[in-house]
């Protein structure tokens, strides 16, 4: 059964303070690794998709990357307007459908 | 914007009753994906349709049905709801290229209540 586990659960941040999310995951054979971003009572906004280790991507502030076993969410300089709930979402090869299983999130606030 | 809509944005019910949730996907996505998101278990996959034929389906409940209409819009029917139904159903969409890597867009969901 595939697993993602995210942690820290919750992360307080003072702006400019950079850090990182992880998330671990188990999964019999990696199609692909996300990364969204979920704002409270809206729909998770998609950021990243990795596909092998070792890739990265950048976006603003953050940068994704991917191992063999986990995935890190890095914040450079964080903004209050980074704050968010952050998900981590594995797609596994050998089966029929294309479904997501999340981690439980990552909760960050960043403070003025 | 993801270009996913979800519609209705809350549904107030009372328990044993019946409701109909209903999804457009983006333009140009054959998928439509369904979520549910508690507070208790995190974002779970419902079940997946492609072009009209379910595909995968997940921890659905047997009370709970879907279907994708030859427009590609999709409804998710919730019958006999019970208090721990209770939850934001989110929709998501994508190509369904063939090599199995696409990316799904989420809508901004339907937050039910069953009172």
């Amino acid at each position: 059964e595939d697993q993602v586990t995210q942690s820290p659960e919750a992360l307080r941040l003072q702006e400019g303070e950079s850090s990182s999310l992880n998330c671990s995951y188990t999964v019999s054979g990696l199609r692909g690794l996300f990364w969204y971003r979920q704002d409270p009572g809206k729909g998770p906004e998609f950021l990243f998709t990795l596909y092998s280790a070792g890739e990265e991507k950048e976006k603003e502030r953050l940068k994704a990357t991917l191992t063999k076993k986990e995935s890190f969410l890095h914040i450079t300089a964080p903004k209050p307007e980074d704050s968010a709930t952050y998900l981590c979402a594995v797609q596994a090869w050998g089966w029929a459908g294309n479904m997501l299983t999340f981690g439980g999130g990552t909760r960050l606030m960043v403070k003025p | 914007d993801s270009g996913v809509t979800q519609t209705p944005k809350h549904l107030i019910t009372a328990t044993g009753q019946r409701v109909t949730l209903r999804c457009s996907p983006r333009s140009g996505d054959l998928s439509v994906y369904w979520y549910q998101q508690s507070l208790d278990q995190g974002l779970q996959f419902l079940i997946q349709y492609y072009n009209g034929e379910e595909r995968a389906k997940g921890n659905i409940l047997e009370r709970f049905s879907a279907q994708q209409f030859p427009d590609l819009h999709s409804e998710l029917n919730l019958s006999s709801l019970e208090l721990g139904d209770s939850a934001l159903y989110f929709c998501a969409s994508s190509v369904g290229s063939a090599s199995g890597r696409d990316t799904q867009y989420f809508g901004p969901g339907t937050r039910l209540t069953v009172l």
